[in-house]
């Protein structure tokens, strides 16, 4: 049972626009949520989090978004850039799980110059 | 931020052979966890790695298989024993730094692609 879903495979936008990228989770101790960016040959790096008591968390041209009720997060990148194509994973942790986090499956981000 | 070695980046390896995957991180931090990214897969922690005590195992891997240690607060090693094919994963070191009580930021090392034979 996947507890952290990233249900799109695969998302191409054109440079400049806004990339919105969704995840999905079920286990509702979850409360606190990371997004990290992955580069073929290199580890994740974390891009942005978000704890369960805010609904929006912003930095730079990332933003993070968090819909409790829905048990949905998105990250919106604007302006996206070529530079920005790189898998994406969600990843969620509850409190008292001594930081340890489930990954969703990841999206693959393309921006076309 | 922290930055995070691992050593071998990949290896090749028979089966029914061991291997063992180093990982230092630049400063000091309590938590370090072991990963894996199987192919076309999520990661999946393995392991939160303990210093001064046993690595604490998630359901479906275990010590004999995965043998780690953390004989400091800097370094950590895990072993992958008895390999088999499936076993050819990426293996990352991660580290966790709290920031406050309610936030914190894991960080993850270049990862060793392992490919067993």
């Amino acid at each position: 049972d996947q507890q952290v879903k990233q249900n799109s495979p695969s998302l191409s936008v054109q440079e400049g626009r806004i990339s919105i990228l969704n995840c999905d989770y079920t286990n509702s101790m979850f409360d606190y949520f990371l997004w990290y960016k992955k580069y073929p040959a290199e580890g994740p790096t974390f891009l942005i989090s978000i704890s369960s008591i805010k609904d929006k968390n912003e930095d730079g041209r990332f933003t993070v978004f968090l819909n409790k009720s829905a048990k949905h997060l998105s990250l919106h990148i604007v302006p996206s850039q070529p530079g920005d194509s790189a898998v994406y994973f969600c990843a969620a942790s509850a409190t008292g799980a001594n930081s340890k986090l489930t990954f969703g499956k990841g999206i693959t981000l393309s921006v076309r110059p | 931020s922290a930055v995070i070695s691992q050593k071998p980046s990949r290896d090749i390896c028979q089966r029914g052979t061991s291997l063992t995957i180093q990982c230092q991180v630049d400063s000091q931090v309590t938590m370090m966890f072991w990963y894996r990214q199987q192919p076309g897969q999520s990661l999946t922690l393995i392991a939160t790695a303990n210093q001064g005590s046993e690595a604490t195992y998630e359901s479906g891997f275990v010590i004999d298989k995965f043998p780690i240690s953390r004989p400091n607060l800097t370094f950590s090693t895990l072993t992958v024993s008895n390999m088999s094919p499936e076993d050819s994963s990426i293996y990352l070191c991660s580290v966790a730094r709290a920031f406050g009580s309610s936030s914190y930021e894991q960080y993850f090392g270049p990862g060793t692609r392992l490919t067993v034979t």
